[in-house]
């Protein structure tokens, strides 16, 4: 296990709606990216966090967005859901900014969008 | 987007034999890449890395190749085995950046 959790597990939500989704990293690591991972496909850079600030952003309207917390823990936010935000959202969490650090990635949150 | 693939290649391979998994990467100022393993309800899991100054870079039972000529990464697995069955991503990176790009994932199915 890589000691980052994500809540909830499973999700149902209808169009239009809000959704926030959840992640603890693991301990001692401060940056957070999160990643959308459609059916049959390799996951998608959404953004990354690092000491509570956004440190870069993937091609994703701003409907989706984020927080780090002073524990570095995060949320993803997604407003007016549509129909292909259908995916597992994971996140992962690497122990410090950039990218030549491996990221380690909680087991995801499967959102359903009908 | 910048990681497409409709269709996940599948490689089937003999409980024992090796396996060699291969990803064309996309960006030739890629200069760090990773392989990971994802099972099923699983996110993936980090397997090994290597840096675009080496071409070769081993673990236990796995190695990785990089040719950056031909922007060409694979994963070799040792004597595979029922537990290695899971989808394989390539991800490349690029120093000032801050995300991986993945590549569309092999299916690697173990046959006993």
């Amino acid at each position: 296990e890589t000691g980052v959790t994500q809540s909830p597990t499973h999700l149902i939500k209808t169009r239009g709606q809000q959704v926030t989704l959840r992640c603890s990293s693991q301990s001692g690591h401060n940056t957070v990216s999160w990643y959308q991972q459609a059916l049959g496909q390799g996951p998608q850079f959404i953004f990354q966090y690092y000491r509570e600030e956004e440190n870069g952003r993937g091609n994703f309207p701003p409907r989706f967005s984020g927080l780090q917390f002073p524990n570095y823990s995060s949320e993803l936010n997604v407003n007016a859901l549509e129909l292909d935000d259908s995916a597992l959202y994971l996140c992962a969490s690497s122990p410090s900014g950039g990218v030549k650090n491996i990221q380690y990635f909680g087991a995801g949150t499967r959102l359903s969008v009908l | 987007g910048e990681s497409v693939g409709l269709h996940l290649p599948t490689l089937s391979v003999q409980e024992g034999d090796n396996s060699i998994i291969n990803c064309a990467y996309s960006n030739s100022a890629s200069d760090y890449f990773i392989w990971y393993k994802q099972e099923s309800g699983k996110g993936p899991q980090f397997i090994i890395d290597i840096r675009s100054n080496m071409d070769k870079r081993q673990g236990q039972r796995v190695t990785v190749l990089l040719n950056k000529t031909v922007k060409h990464l694979s994963l070799q697995i040792a004597a595979t085995q029922p537990g290695d069955s899971a989808v394989y991503f390539c991800a490349e990176t690029t120093s000032g950046t801050y995300k991986y790009i993945f590549g569309t994932g092999t299916r690697l199915k173990v046959l006993a």
